[in-house]
Parts: structure tokens; sequence; C-alpha cells
């Protein structure tokens, strides 16, 4: 069955950068692509970027400065990485697969909490 | 960047009641490429991720109960989800996949009295 598992640390100082994976089972990254939703608690989800099933990247105009998106398809892992950190990044961050022809959030993640604090 | 607005951002109901909650595009969401609504709607109950319930405004995903209809077109959408049960109780949100950056709304906290 479709998975998605996002793994990472749970603190990152401020100005750091984060690094979050994302393993997924039950599909192919070259089939499907993956997005990265972050929700900081209380608040409605944001979408941050995509990575197209044909490695191609689409990324929040409001982020793209500070974030990159990668795979490893060999692994079934897709890369977040997102530098100088502030207390505003804290929140829930989630790994989506986006189905059907549009990519809709079809399967989502757990999460994986980040705090930003020194 | 579309702008989602959704209201009431919370209600109480009762088992059994039938709900009604909006979310508003700042912009179309209709395409004619796929002749529908880019509009998704979410169900996140506590402690859980978002689950999909309903893409292109009103299509149901498999296995999500019947008693959740989409519906609405162009700017203006609704959920409504006939006789509630104590387990829809959750933070419905609806989002665009019209346009970059996707976008969602701010969500309707679902109570159950």
């Amino acid at each position: 069955q479709v998975q998605l598992k996002e793994s990472g640390p749970g603190l990152v100082q401020p100005s750091e950068t984060l690094s979050l994976t994302c393993t997924v089972s039950g599909f192919s990254l070259t089939s499907y692509s993956v997005s990265w939703v972050r929700q900081p608690s209380g608040k409605g989800p944001e979408w941050m970027g995509r990575m197209w099933y044909d490695g191609d990247t689409a990324y929040n105009s409001a982020l793209k400065s500070r974030l990159s998106i990668s795979r490893d398809t060999s692994k079934n892992q897709v890369f977040l990485k997102m530098n100088s950190l502030q207390t505003d990044d804290t929140g829930t961050y989630y790994c989506t697969r986006d189905g059907g022809q549009l990519g809709v959030f079809d399967y989502w993640g757990q999460g994986v909490m980040v705090t930003v604090s020194s | 960047d579309i702008v989602m607005t959704q209201s009431p951002s919370s209600l109480a109901v009762s088992a059994g009641d039938k709900v009604t909650m909006s979310c508003k595009s700042s912009q179309s969401l209709f395409s004619s490429e796929y002749q529908g609504n880019y509009l998704s709607w979410f169900q996140q109950k506590p402690g859980q991720s978002p689950k999909l319930l309903i893409s292109l405004a009103s299509t149901r995903e498999t296995g999500v109960p019947d008693r959740f209809i989409g519906s609405g077109s162009g700017t203006d959408f609704t959920l409504t989800i006939n006789s509630v049960q104590a387990e829809d109780l959750a933070v419905y949100y609806c989002e665009q996949y019209y346009s970059y950056p996707l976008t969602f709304g701010s969500g309707t906290k679902l109570e159950i009295k």
C-alpha cells in the first residue's frame, strides 16, 4: 500500500538549515510527484514545493530563495533543504503523494514536528 | 496568489444534524481543459494528517462516506455533511490547485455537541 514517512531533526537552531527526508513505498517516484507541505500549529497548511515525477521541481515563490527539493529514485526518497530558518518556520512538515492527472494530495505522511529555537 | 477564505471558522452541531461550510477563492478555479474546478477538501482529525475527501470540487475519494458532498463552481464552494456523526469531529480545509502556489484555506473546525 502507499506509504510516505518523513524523517529529520525535531529541533533546529535559528539561521541554520533544515534537512528532511521523505521515504516512500507502494508507488514509484518516476510515476508520481511528491510535494512538501508544512503546517504551523493551529493554522492551515502551506504548500512548499513539488518534485515532479520527471525530476522537475516547482516551489512556492514565498520560500523559493531558501528552499531546495531533490530526490534519489533508487532509494525511493525525496529530500527537502531549507536554509536561514526562523522561529516562524516552526511546525509540522508533511510529504504528500500527488495523484491523478492534476496532482491532488491523495496520500500524506504522518508528518514530522520541527521546532526552530535556540 | 489565490486566496482561499473559509467560513465559519468553527461550528458546533449535534449528531444527526446537517452541516454546510463555505470556501471562496479570490479567482475562478474552473478550467475548461478538464471541464472542472480545481478544488479539494481535506479532513484533519485531532493529531492526524489531513485526509483527502473530495477533489475536482465534487468527486468523493474512494471510501469516503456519501454523507460528504462537495458542490460549487468558479469562486464559491460548499462542503455539506449530511447527518453528522461523532467521528466527523475535525478541521476541514479547502485547497486550490488551479495555479501556483497551491494554497489552502484557514479551515473550519467542526465540533460535536
